[in-house]
């Protein structure tokens, strides 16, 4: 079936670890991938995001992103964490012909000083 | 400036009766989106506008369910005859266009729906 994998439900990391989050797809065809952010409380918000060009992409808070294609994946990535990163974070695509973003089911990471 | 809002932030109703959530998106932004957040089923889309037209309502769950946008602003998420699994968070998102998949969704706070 078509969808979007996240394989980690729950990371839990501390202080200055490193991070990386899977996410794979299963669609064919041209997407466009996202990675979104809700921090306790707070709304989704875009951390990053790929359309083409330069597979590996920079987002905010310096978080990075790496598109894959022949692995179909587009994992998450940070090299020193934060307690603030503590978050759900959902990777979602669009495929190119339409505007709804299909979600991923989140992983929640939780980080300690 | 003001990002998207939702209102009521809290819906406790009981079964079978109807609820109305609204949006208010972005001012400026042409496209509304209405997405549900659930233990059970994750981020799932609900319907989309381009204005006031709704190309894609194929994530409505039952013909309970049902929105409306009118003068390309606000827009209204109707539930009828509510049922216990309607219990979610519903959010709204708006963005600035549409076409390609490649515009930025903004999110909303989200109206979390109780139903006892």
């Amino acid at each position: 079936a078509q969808s979007v994998s996240q394989h980690n439900h729950h990371v839990i990391l501390s202080e200055a670890a490193s991070l990386e989050l899977g996410c794979n797809y299963s669609y064919g065809g041209t997407v466009n991938l996202f990675w979104y952010v809700q921090y306790p409380g707070q709304h989704l918000q875009l951390l990053l995001k790929y359309f083409s060009g330069d597979p590996l992409v920079k987002g905010i808070k310096g978080f990075e992103a790496e598109f894959i294609k022949s692995k179909v994946s587009f994992n998450l990535r940070k090299p020193s964490v934060q307690w603030s990163d503590t978050a759900e974070y959902f990777c979602a695509v669009t495929l190119h012909n339409t505007d709804k973003l299909i979600f991923g089911t989140g992983t929640r990471l939780q980080v300690f000083p | 400036g003001a990002g998207v809002s939702q209102s009521p932030s809290n819906k406790v109703t009981e079964k079978g009766k109807d609820v109305e959530l609204r949006c208010d998106p972005i001012s400026g932004h042409t496209a509304l989106y209405w997405y549900r957040q659930s233990l059970g089923q994750g981020l799932e889309f609900l319907i989309y506008f381009q204005g006031n037209s709704a190309p894609d309502k194929s994530g409505l769950p039952s013909d309970r369910f049902s929105a409306e946008r009118t003068g390309g602003s606000v827009s209204t998420l109707t539930i009828q005859r509510t049922q216990q699994e309607d219990s979610a968070v519903y959010l709204c998102a708006s963005s600035f266009g549409y076409g390609r998949g490649q515009y930025e969704q903004y999110f909303g706070p989200g109206t979390r729906l109780t139903v006892t």
